[in-house]
């Protein structure tokens, strides 16, 4: 089946530190991705939606400098968490959407980030 | 704008009983509607997914409804286990966008 890779899957950082998280689909071409957040025992808020080669389209309340969103090729997209702080600490999580109408999503493991 | 909702938002039962796990949205206009589960801090796992031409999917001991036009889901587990434990969330898809309910948090107690 579909694979899409995230890393890293855990991460650890000062205050102020930029943190880069990358989405990979390994055995599909991902004309968009996704970008998810989940704080502790609540669902996942979208955060943006990144179509390869265009310009993220970010959701009602994300900071688009805060979040920086590159989704250069048809199998990696990247999420920049820019000067990070500790209220940024949360759950992320990518997914991938192939070419074809009305595909399903395939999800990322996730990526925990801890600012310290 | 599409709201989903997930009912309970926790449920405990002894293992070996059947349950039922209910989702539903806010606007029928959706392509498809999957079911995942997400271990504590782990990423999703899909379980089901139910296009917006079809009832109803079956995986093992999951089968999963889908009622578009009364904007309703469910999952079914049937002879419980304590490693369905886990909190199951639905989601629905329209116009390439997805949104999540809260999700419900399964124990199921040996």
């Amino acid at each position: 089946g579909a694979v899409v890779s995230q890393h890293p899957s855990w991460v650890i950082c000062k205050s102020g530190t930029s943190v880069k998280i990358e989405c990979r689909s390994l055995d599909f071409q991902a004309t968009t991705m996704f970008w998810y957040r989940q704080f502790p025992k609540q669902s996942l808020m979208l955060m943006a939606t990144s179509n390869e080669g265009s310009k993220a389209t970010y959701e009602q309340g994300v900071e688009k400098d805060k979040f920086l969103i590159n989704h250069a090729s048809l199998t990696l997209s990247t999420l920049t968490v820019t000067s990070a702080h500790p209220e940024d600490s949360s759950f992320y999580i990518c997914s991938a959407m192939g070419q074809l109408y009305n595909q399903p999503q395939h999800f990322g493991d996730g990526t925990r980030l801890s600012i310290l | 704008k599409q709201e989903v909702t997930q009912i309970p938002a926790a449920l405990s039962v002894p293992e070996g009983e059947n349950l039922v796990l209910n989702c539903s949205f806010t606007d029928s206009a959706i392509y498809n509607l999957q079911w995942f589960r997400q271990d504590p801090g782990k990423g999703l796992t899909s379980l089901l997914l139910i296009q917006s031409s079809q009832r109803e999917q079956t995986s093992g001991r999951l089968n999963a409804s889908l009622d578009k036009s009364s904007g309703r889901s469910t999952l079914y587990i049937a002879a419980s286990q304590p490693g369905d434990s886990a909190t199951y969330l639905c989601a629905v898809s329209d116009n390439n966008d997805m949104r999540f309910g809260a999700g419900t948090r399964l124990t199921v107690k040996p």
